[in-house]
């Protein structure tokens, strides 16, 4: 099946600072790629929704300005959460769909996020 | 609004048969998806199911009656390893996927 790399796999970091992350599609051509954030025995929340050089769509209550979504190129987009703080500790995960009639998302490894 | 309803949590025996049900209610329909993930790892895909019926992949199977808002997967010959959540998830009519809370499922020996 299709692949889909998530970096980093997990990351500290101190409150105040920036977090980026980067979802990566090995083997397709990824038209639209997915953020999720999942807290402990919760599930899979989206927060935004990220098209191939267009602004990304985010989710009611999720800060734009906060979590930053670039999606350059059709391999590649990145989310950088800005001034993070410990409430934004969380499992971060990317998942990306492609064309060609793709119908499952693939899912990259997922980030640990914590931030102290 | 969008619902999807499956137990909390099920329990059952290795080397036996058990049976996860979900429910939906979604703004239309365009395929249901069960996933499984262990703890601290992304899910990995299991099924996919759009049209009425079972669909068998090995020791998993998942059923769907679109008319109900129901299907279900089905797990055999359960082993030490399938301890895991199991996620049903929906498309709706924009091609978003809806996800239920997810199923523990734990195996006892």
């Amino acid at each position: 099946g299709a692949v889909v790399s998530q970096h980093p796999s997990w990351v500290i970091c101190k409150s105040g600072t920036s977090v980026k992350i980067e979802c990566r599609s090995l083997d397709f051509q990824a038209t639209t790629m997915f953020w999720y954030r999942q807290f402990p025995k919760q599930s899979l929340m989206l927060m935004a929704t990220s098209n191939e050089g267009s602004k990304a769509t985010y989710e009611q209550g999720v800060e734009k300005d906060k979590f930053l979504i670039n999606h350059a190129s059709l391999t590649l987009s990145t989310l950088t959460v800005t001034s993070a703080h410990p409430e934004d500790s969380s499992f971060y995960i990317c998942s990306a769909s492609g064309t060609g009639g793709v119908t499952e998302a693939f899912f990259g490894q997922g980030t640990r996020l914590t931030v102290v | 609004g969008q619902n999807i309803d499956q137990p909390t949590e099920m329990t059952a025996t290795e080397g036996a048969i058990v049976q996860i049900n979900c429910t939906y209610q979604t703004s239309g329909f365009n395929g249901l998806f069960w996933y499984q993930q262990h703890a601290g790892e992304a899910p990995t895909f299991l099924s996919y199911n759009v049209l009425d019926g079972l669909e068998e992949k090995g020791r998993f199977s998942s059923f769907l009656s679109r008319s109900k808002g129901y299907s279900y997967l089905l797990l055999k010959e359960l082993q030490m390893k399938d301890s895991a959540s199991y996620l049903c998830a929906v498309k709706d009519s924009n091609y978003q996927l809806i996800w239920g809370a997810g199923t523990k499922l734990i195996i006892k020996p």
